[in-house]
């Protein structure tokens, strides 16, 4: 079964600065897709990123962007410029393709940003 | 355009009644999803559906726990003689045919006193 792993329970991070959030997953397929999902005090769940496995290139929005090390199964989130509407929940999931649906989540990160 | 609409956003329900959570999904959006989370943990997923058919079911629970998409009108995620450790966040989440991305509704959290 896929497991996705996220090791670090909270982070900190000072407003304009930049923060990075791990995420390891364990999968045998070689196509895949990975997301990154942010939940407020809204409990909104809101999608940030998204990656394809056959892509190289990592993918970018705005403040957030990725770094996916495939042969590694590694999917970091880097926020650059951090804003106090950044402090959330960060999940990461993971989706097999191949006509499975289901997302499966990390457990979290909660990040706090600091004025 | 209208996102994820889920109701009741809060629910409570005493040990053995039945809870019924509805969601509707985004316009145009064939694919409907349900997950779980318990409090400290990520989402857990449930269950599967586009219209009228349940297409992966392997989240879900044996017993109490069901669920449909009819013809018309919401999806409806049924919890019949609720125990207290049904007491959670109950996510919805729709997608368009052919993708991946799953874009979620706002939650129902379900109290069990």
């Amino acid at each position: 079964a896929q497991t996705v792993t996220q090791s670090q329970p909270e982070m900190s991070v000072q407003e304009a600065e930049t923060v990075t959030l791990s995420c390891t997953y364990d999968t045998s397929e070689s196509d895949y897709y990975l997301f990154w999902y942010k939940q407020p005090p809204s409990r909104q769940m809101i999608l940030v990123i998204r990656q394809e496995a056959y892509k190289q290139q990592n993918a970018t929005e705005n403040r957030f962007s990725v770094n996916f090390q495939k042969a590694a199964k590694s999917f970091s989130l880097k926020i650059s410029d951090s804003q106090l509407g950044d402090a959330a929940m960060y999940f990461c999931a993971y989706n097999s393709g191949a006509g499975s649906y289901q997302l499966t989540f990390g457990k979290g990160t909660k990040l706090s940003v600091i004025p | 355009n209208a996102g994820v609409m889920q109701n009741p956003r809060h629910l409570v329900r005493r040990r053995g009644q039945e809870a019924r959570l509805r969601c509707s999904p985004m316009k145009g959006h064939s694919h409907v999803y349900w997950y779980r989370q318990l409090p400290e943990e990520g989402l857990k997923f449930m269950v599967y559906l586009q219209k009228e058919n349940i297409i992966d079911e392997s989240g879900m629970p044996k017993e109490r726990f069901s669920a449909e998409f009819p013809k018309e009108g919401p999806s409806i995620l049924r919890i019949q003689q609720v125990v207290r450790g049904d007491s959670a966040a109950y996510f919805c989440a729709s997608s368009p045919q052919f993708t991946y991305e799953q874009y979620f509704g706002p939650g129902t959290r379900l109290t069990v006193t």
